[in-house]
């Protein structure tokens, strides 16, 4: 079946360190996002990508990094920029038109 | 202020009540999504809507254009439906990108 993947499930960093969100879909969707939530906060936009070597900033990008160099994949990368990095991060696709997003169960990071 | 607002924010329900969560936007949008989050936190789909009304099982999505206001129903809910629901509006020329309410976060009681 198809689906968005997102790996891991869990993720601790320490201060100071970068570290990577995976997210592979197979639903051959040309579109791809990543939101982060935080309690009593709607989805926020970090960056997302409408085409392959192609994204764009979302809302709060600041202290993120992308890259789409597969269809299938956008890993996002965490910097030691970002300020406030533990969240849930959502990873989601979608075929554009009228279609919706289909998200990936997410990534909890914790900065430790 | 959020442009998605959503109530109640919190809800509890018994088992075999009719539900209504009420989502209300401040801008115009292109369509608007329901969308339903597990404690996991995983997300699933469960209409997009333009205009008028769609139901799948107990479920049921109306929107209203003009009053810039959605809501979504559940019959004859369940334990199971327990989850948070979140509305999220598309506006126009966004690159298919959505906005978020803050969710509702129903409990169902046996």
């Amino acid at each position: 079946d198809g689906g968005i993947t997102q790996s891991p499930k869990y993720l601790f960093r320490k201060e100071g360190q970068n570290v990577t969100l995976s997210c592979e879909q197979n639903l051959n969707h040309d579109a791809m996002y990543w939101y982060r939530q935080d309690p009593g906060q709607g989805l926020r936009l970090i960056y997302y990508s409408q085409i392959v070597n192609d994204f764009q900033k979302g809302d709060i990008a600041e202290g993120y990094s992308v890259s789409r160099e597969k269809k299938e994949s956008f890993p996002l990368t965490v910097t030691s920029a970002q300020k406030n990095p533990t969240a849930f991060y959502l990873c989601a696709s979608s075929r554009g038109g009228f279609y919706g997003y289909t998200f990936g169960s997410g990534t909890r990071l914790t900065v430790v | 202020k959020n442009e998605v607002e959503q109530s109640p924010q919190n809800l509890t329900a018994q088992e075999g009540e009719f539900i209504t969560i009420n989502c209300s936007y401040s801008v115009g949008i292109s369509a608007l999504h329901w969308l339903q989050q597990h404690p996991g936190g995983g997300i699933v789909s469960l209409f997009m809507l333009s205009s008028g009304k769609k139901k799948h099982g107990r479920l049921i999505a109306t929107i209203n254009i003009q009053e810039k206001h959605s809501s979504l129903h559940i019959t004859a809910s369940h334990p199971r439906d327990s989850a948070v629901y979140i509305c999220a509006v598309r506006r126009p020329n966004t690159g298919n990108q959505f906005y978020f309410g803050t969710g509702t976060s129903l409990t169902v009681i046996p």
